[in-house]
């Protein structure tokens, strides 16, 4: 069974827009973390956040926030005011054990793209 | 530049060769990992490496695959008599684990990308 789903599979938004990227995850582990990865054009996947699945407070970063969800099992990305240099694949994913083994599951991104 | 590097970043083989892909992870980094990705997919892990020891490996990982560590730094993945399915991008992450270092986060690098025809 598919570990972590990200339904759209390509989004485009008029630059300033907000928008949201959505990410779904399954896990029967109790202890368990989420991520955010962006990739862009060049290839390399940058890390943007890391959520405990014992911290439920949602987290801002200047344009970025993310609304974690138990209840819902989502774990959901927002760009506020997105930019040209936004556009990449961006990628959720799912570890469920921070230290032994420590498989990463990605969902299959979603592809942003910001018009100018 | 202190990130992770791999190379070469793209080969182009003919089926039935072999193919070696080198990274180099983040220098203080214990674990590396190898992950493939292919054209609008996430990347899937294939492998990985606490120092020199290959903990864990993924199905995914045939017997035409190998991968070492030989030192606990820098690490190969050969892939033996290559088919067109192998084409993919091979990824290459490292990470610091041990005594509450461990943030869970992967470095990447840019990656390899094969292409057999």
């Amino acid at each position: 069974a598919q570990k972590v789903t990200q339904a759209q599979t390509e989004i485009s938004v008029v630059e300033k827009e907000d928008v949201t990227l959505d990410c779904v995850y399954e896990t029967r582990d109790t202890t368990y973390y989420l991520f955010w990865y962006k990739q862009p054009p060049s290839g390399e996947l940058v890390f943007l956040i890391r959520r405990n699945s014992f911290d439920e407070q949602n987290e801002i970063s200047g344009r970025y926030s993310w609304n974690f969800q138990k209840s819902t099992s989502s774990f959901n990305f927002t760009i506020t005011a997105s930019q040209v240099v936004d556009s990449a694949v961006y990628f959720c994913a799912l570890s469920e054990a921070l230290d032994t083994g420590n498989q990463f599951y990605f969902g299959t991104g979603t592809s942003l793209t910001v018009i100018p | 530049d202190t990130g992770v590097s791999q190379d070469p970043r793209h080969k182009i083989t003919k089926r039935g060769q072999n193919v070696t892909f080198r990274c180099d992870p983040i220098s203080e980094h214990n674990r590396l990992y190898w992950y493939r990705q292919t054209l609008g997919q996430g990347p899937e892990f294939l492998t990985y490496f606490q120092n020199e020891a290959q903990l864990e490996k993924s199905r995914l990982l045939s017997d035409r695959f190998s991968a070492e560590r030989p030192k606990g730094s820098f690490s190969t993945l050969e892939i033996q008599r290559t088919e067109q399915g192998d084409s993919a991008m091979y990824l290459c992450a490292s990470s610091l684990s041990g005594q509450g270092a461990y943030t869970g986060e992967l470095f990447f690098g840019e990656g390899s990308r094969l292409t057999v025809l």
